[in-house]
């Protein structure tokens, strides 16, 4: 099982620098990925999400790169600001009758001033 | 802006009490979800409910949990008899098509004592 006290990668930033946030993923049958943004004490906030047809979408500010064959999928925030410092994490979706979300271990975002 | 609310955003109750957390999906979603997070842990789906009933569930969701969607705005999760490994956030989120993007609320923090 897991450990208590589960120790999240971080990545500390200076304010307008990009970002780029990693994540690996296990199951190769997921079909649906998204990223997730949560701030302390607040739930989980969509970002962008990207479908294994693609391997690129862009959004304001994010885009988000799927990388099949190696089972890996980033992040990357352009001119990162301090309102973007949260834990991030990616989430997998197997299609087809499964509904739910597997979610990843996060990374912590810090930008500094 | 839609989103989903859950009430309250946080409950303290003693062990062996039932509580339920509330919530209230996106008006037109379709399919509803909860999550939970254990402090400083990964987010973990508990159930997924369309169509009146359970589509999916995970092992933590045992004979302890219930789901009900009592009128057509409302979804909650009681829990019968709540032990002290209960204790963590509990996130609802809703969502238009199952493969489609689940939007999460706030949480509620529940605490065992």
């Amino acid at each position: 099982g897991e450990s208590v006290g589960l120790h999240l990668p971080t990545l500390s930033v200076q304010e307008g620098d990009n970002s780029i946030i990693n994540c690996a993923y296990s199951n190769s049958a997921s079909d649906y990925f998204i990223w997730y943004k949560q701030e302390s004490g607040k739930g989980p906030q969509f970002i962008i999400d990207i479908r294994s047809n693609m391997d690129k979408r862009q959004g304001q500010r994010v885009t988000v790169l799927l990388n099949k064959t190696v089972k890996h999928l980033s992040l990357q925030i352009a001119a990162t600001q301090p309102g973007d410092s949260a834990v991030y994490f990616c989430a997998e979706n197997e299609g087809g009758s499964n509904y739910k979300l597997t979610f990843g271990k996060g990374t912590l975002l810090t930008v500094n001033p | 802006e839609p989103e989903v609310t859950q009430t309250p955003s946080h409950q303290v109750t003693q062990m062996g009490q039932e509580v339920i957390l509330r919530c209230v999906p996106i008006s037109n979603h379709l399919y509803f979800y909860w999550y939970r997070q254990i402090l400083g842990q990964k987010v973990e789906f508990l159930v997924s409910f369309y169509n009146n009933e359970i589509s999916e569930k995970s092992e933590i969701f045992d004979d302890q949990f219930s789901v009900e969607r009592p009128d057509g705005s409302n979804f909650t999760l009681k829990i019968r008899s709540t032990k002290l490994e209960d204790s963590a956030m509990y996130f609802c989120a809703s969502s238009g098509d199952r493969g489609n993007t689940q939007y999460f609320g706030p949480g509620t923090r529940l605490t065992v004592l």
